[in-house]
């Protein structure tokens, strides 16, 4: 399994401002996500995170909104950007080692309430 | 396609009692199957997983699961809950060689002493 830190762990913002959740692996894995779990909802894919290039957007999710980078094999941004109290959620990295019986960990989230 | 239907948004059972998580699942192709725990506060766990290896699946904290293709089925067990057990359970598909989740709506899980 990989351990996964996720900064900041919650966060209260002004609607309109934009926020950027940093999340960290402590080794190299091939996929990362990006989810939403809305209050009292399941969980979301926003978009893959891949190295080196763009991200890949879910449905009902746009590059505008929710950019995404990811500059090694370790570490990701997903920001919120221009927002509103719709947006108020746990966002939550996961990651994929990518071998055939493995499947995605998850970390401990980032509380977003938006005011 | 994947998708997943967990029956009962919420649970309640006494400690010591018989612990059944519903999860019914569709895919076009062999899925893969998974149980993760969400405690308060906290990120998701990862209980148990179903590979297409031998049906019964054995997790941790005395969890198991068994894949019943007949039924598209994968229903959670727990012989003796405890109130430790209390939290949010999600049962999730990932469909032949693609890595995304689908997770169903969540099963919230109530212990009573």
């Amino acid at each position: 399994s990989a351990v996964i830190s996720q900064k900041p762990s919650r966060d209260i913002c002004q609607r309109g401002t934009s926020l950027t959740i940093q999340c960290q692996v402590d080794s190299q894995v091939t996929m990362m996500f990006w989810y939403r779990q809305q209050p009292g909802q399941s969980l979301t894919l926003i978009a893959t995170a891949n190295q080196g290039s763009e991200a890949t957007y879910e449905s009902g999710f746009v590059i505008d909104k929710f950019p995404i980078s990811r500059p090694n094999l370790t570490f990701s941004t997903l920001t919120v950007s221009n927002m509103s109290p719709e947006d108020s959620s746990i966002y939550l990295c996961s990651v994929d080692p990518g071998t055939f019986a493995e499947t995605q960990y998850f970390g401990p989230g980032t509380r977003l309430l938006v005011l | 396609a994947q998708s997943v239907t967990q029956l009962g948004s919420h649970v309640s059972v006494s400690e010591g009692a018989l612990v059944l998580l519903r999860c019914n699942y569709s895919s076009s192709v062999p899925p893969y199957l998974f149980w993760y725990v969400q405690y308060p506060n906290q990120g998701l766990q990862l209980l148990l997983k179903y590979t297409s290896a031998a049906t019964l699946v054995k997790g941790i904290n005395g969890f198991e699961a068994e894949f019943k293709k007949s039924e598209t089925s994968f229903h959670l067990t727990k012989p003796s809950a405890h109130m430790s057990d209390a939290a949010e359970y999600f049962c999730a598909v990932r469909g032949g060689s693609a890595r995304q989740l689908t997770f169903g709506s969540g099963t919230q899980l109530t212990v009573l002493p």
